[in-house]
């Protein structure tokens, strides 16, 4: 079936650094979207892209979808201590409503 | 307005036992999954309803069942619970599904000794 796979796993870094997490799937995506999950606390959304080699940004945040619609990243400059958590890629599932999760990278940043 | 609410919190309950959690959406959004989290296995998809149906279902044995209700209300019930059943539920709810972004509840812990 569809995977999503996420690297790295866990990323830790000193406050200031830049931080990169790879997001893949098996399959096209017809969307991917990012979201953020604070230790305790509950998915919330990010953004979400839809054309082929988009790139949008938030602040420090910049996301970019892979031309063939496979792969995303989650680029985060100049980390601070409020960038900790889980960022996980998700994307739906063929043509359902199925919206599959990425293995996630958690973030660990030191001050 | 108001967020997705999950309830109860936090549930302990012995092996063998049955469980119903409930998620009750945002406001006008129809389309509500269920997610189980647990260390290891991350973020499984259980299934997703949209008003009232079934529209997909995870790999999940039958003892996980769900419903919807007209208001968009939704609950999942878990059958003779086992062990490897402990961990964060999630609920999300959604406009309309895949292609609009998912709004989580705190989620409810099951503790399964």
């Amino acid at each position: 079936g569809q995977q999503v796979m996420q690297i790295p796993q866990y990323q830790h870094v000193q406050e200031g650094e830049d931080f990169t997490t790879y997001c893949n799937s098996s399959t096209t995506l017809s969307n991917i979207q990012w979201y953020k999950q604070r230790p305790g606390g509950h998915p919330v959304f990010l953004i979400q892209l839809v054309k082929s080699g988009e790139v949008k940004k938030q602040k420090r945040l910049t996301f970019q979808f892979g031309e063939a619609k496979k792969n995303s990243s989650l680029h985060i400059t100049a980390t601070q201590t409020t960038d900790v958590g889980t960022y996980f890629c998700a994307g739906p599932r063929g043509n359902t409503d199925k919206l599959i999760f990425g293995t996630g990278t958690r973030l660990q940043v030191f001050p | 307005k108001a967020g997705v609410t999950q309830t109860p919190r936090y549930l302990i309950k012995t092996r063998g036992q049955q469980v119903t959690l409930s998620c009750s959406p945002i406001s006008g959004h129809r389309s509500v999954s269920w997610y189980q989290q647990t260390p290891g296995q991350g973020l499984q998809f259980l299934f997703e309803y949209f008003s009232e149906t079934q529209r997909n279902k995870g790999n999940f044995p039958g003892r996980f069942s769900g419903r919807q209700f007209s208001n968009s209300r939704s609950e999942m019930n878990v059958s003779t619970l086992e062990l490897g059943d402990s961990a964060l539920y999630l609920c999300a709810s959604s406009f309309f599904g895949r292609d609009t972004e998912a709004f989580f509840g705190q989620g409810t812990r099951l503790t399964v000794v």
